[in-house]
């Protein structure tokens, strides 16, 4: 089975810092995304990557940045937190096509005071 | 870009009743279709994907058929067990990346 780590699992940030949300995969998939999931707008796209060096918008980016410095790994970068973006962060991979099997990790909970 | 529009938010409903979970799309494509499911503190996992017109994949005694005509893939199980309270989430892929969620539904089984 695919193997998705997130790092952290829990975090409290004051707002304007800092947060770096990690990823790791073990499985080589080309793919990886970066969603939150709120209750009653389900799971949004931040953010996605077709490989190392690349990242994409998603349907979501204000405020997020993203960066794929490698295959495994795969981070959302908050420059400056803000209470709205508090939140259950799920990192996911998954191979090229439209067909595939995305694969995610547990998740990050992020709080934001 | 695609979307997914699933009307409940909320369902509950006894044990050994039926399950129709719905699930509809818009997209500019002929997109592949899933759902996936999430159990209380895990992760989200596929349940079962479609691309094909009127063919009814099954897992885990769910089913789902994709009708193109009507941009559906409404998720149905003959009989709810309590295990099966969870999130579910349809889901659309067209471009080979992006996968768009719905915004889930809660199902509750109780006794």
């Amino acid at each position: 089975e695919a193997a998705v780590t997130q790092s952290p699992r829990n975090k409290v940030a004051v707002t304007g810092g800092k947060v770096t949300l990690s990823c790791n995969q073990t499985n080589n998939h080309n793919n990886m995304y970066w969603y939150r999931q709120d209750t009653g707008h389900g799971l949004r796209l931040i953010h996605y990557s077709y490989g190392a060096g690349s990242t994409e918008k998603g349907d979501i980016p204000d405020g997020y940045k993203a960066s794929r410095p490698s295959q495994e790994n795969f981070s959302l970068i908050l420059e400056l937190a803000t209470p709205s973006q508090t939140s259950v962060y799920f990192c996911a991979s998954g191979e090229q096509g439209a067909n595939t099997e995305v694969f995610f990790g547990k998740g990050t909970r992020l709080t934001v005071v | 870009g695609d979307s997914v529009t699933q009307t409940e938010g909320l369902v509950t409903l006894t044990e050994g009743l039926p399950v129709m979970l719905n699930c509809t799309y818009q997209s500019t494509y002929s997109p592949f279709l899933f759902w996936y499911v999430q159990h209380l503190n895990e992760a989200p996992k596929l349940l079962l994907k479609s691309f094909t017109d009127n063919k009814r994949p099954e897992h885990q005694g769910f089913h789902a058929t994709l009708h193109k005509s009507s941009s559906s893939f409404h998720l149905q199980k003959s009989s709810a067990q309590l295990s099966d309270s969870a999130l579910y989430y349809c889901a659309c892929n067209n471009a080979g990346a992006k996968l768009t969620f719905g915004g889930g539904t809660r199902l509750t089984v109780r006794p």
